[in-house]
């Protein structure tokens, strides 16, 4: 157990269906991150949120919606997704988003699969 | 387009022996390198990150840092069967808050 959890761990949905991912840390942080990690594809990072305030969107779809109302929880938003969103979302956390020598820690990740 | 690449893998090593993992790096202003460990099912947990030149060592794990050559890698060192996971490079640029990730090696330790 790292401090992170993701519910729900599995999700299945259809491509008109609109579903949230919550994630929720423990560790006091102050900063969190989605990352999506697909089959024989490097692990991309997809939102960062420090204090609250989105700071880093890597080009991501809009049908990706992010939400972070405080600095333990995090949710993301799924709306209209299409079967290449299929994958491992893992959400992550670290004491500042400082980068440098900031250590991040890990959910379990949810595996979503769109049909 | 900034890209950290990793071999594949699988790389095997008998139980015992130094595993070398290897990773370079394409962008110049990258400033500190992760190494994380997954384990098949699991998410990534962090082994050590280093950002200076040289070597950093704790207990069986050594990274190794040249930028010069763009090049970072992790030595394990008294293999085990438990080491057995895939190994994630990670790099941050510039202290920001944007993390770069090559695709991962897979090490199996042979018992």
């Amino acid at each position: 157990e790292t401090g992170v959890t993701q519910t729900p761990r599995h999700l299945v949905m259809g491509m008109t269906n609109k579903k949230s991912l919550k994630c929720e840390q423990h560790l006091g942080h102050n900063a969190m991150y989605w990352y999506k990690q697909s089959a024989k594809k490097p692990l991309e990072l997809m939102f960062v949120y420090n204090f609250k305030e989105q700071t880093e969107n890597n080009s991501v779809p809009s049908r990706f919606s992010p939400e972070c109302p405080n600095s333990s929880h995090l949710f993301l938003h799924l709306h209209t997704l299409q079967p290449e969103d299929s994958a491992l979302y893992l959400c992550a956390s670290s004491q500042e988003a400082r980068g440098g020598t900031d250590t991040q820690y890990f959910g379990p990740g949810t595996r979503l699969t769109v049909l | 387009q900034k890209e950290v690449e990793q071999n594949s893998g699988p790389l095997s090593v008998p139980e015992g022996a130094i595993a070398s993992l290897n990773c370079t790096y394409s962008d110049r202003g990258s400033q500190s390198f992760f190494w994380y460990r997954q384990y098949s099912g699991k998410s990534p947990e962090l082994i050590m990150f280093i950002y200076s030149n040289g070597d950093k060592e704790d207990g069986r794990f050594t990274a190794q840092l040249n930028k010069a050559s763009q090049y970072v890698s992790l030595l394990i060192r008294d293999s085990q069967p438990s080491d057995s996971a895939t190994y994630l490079c990670a790099v941050n640029i510039n202290y920001g808050q944007n993390f770069v990730f090559g695709p991962g090696t897979r090490l199996s330790v042979l018992p």
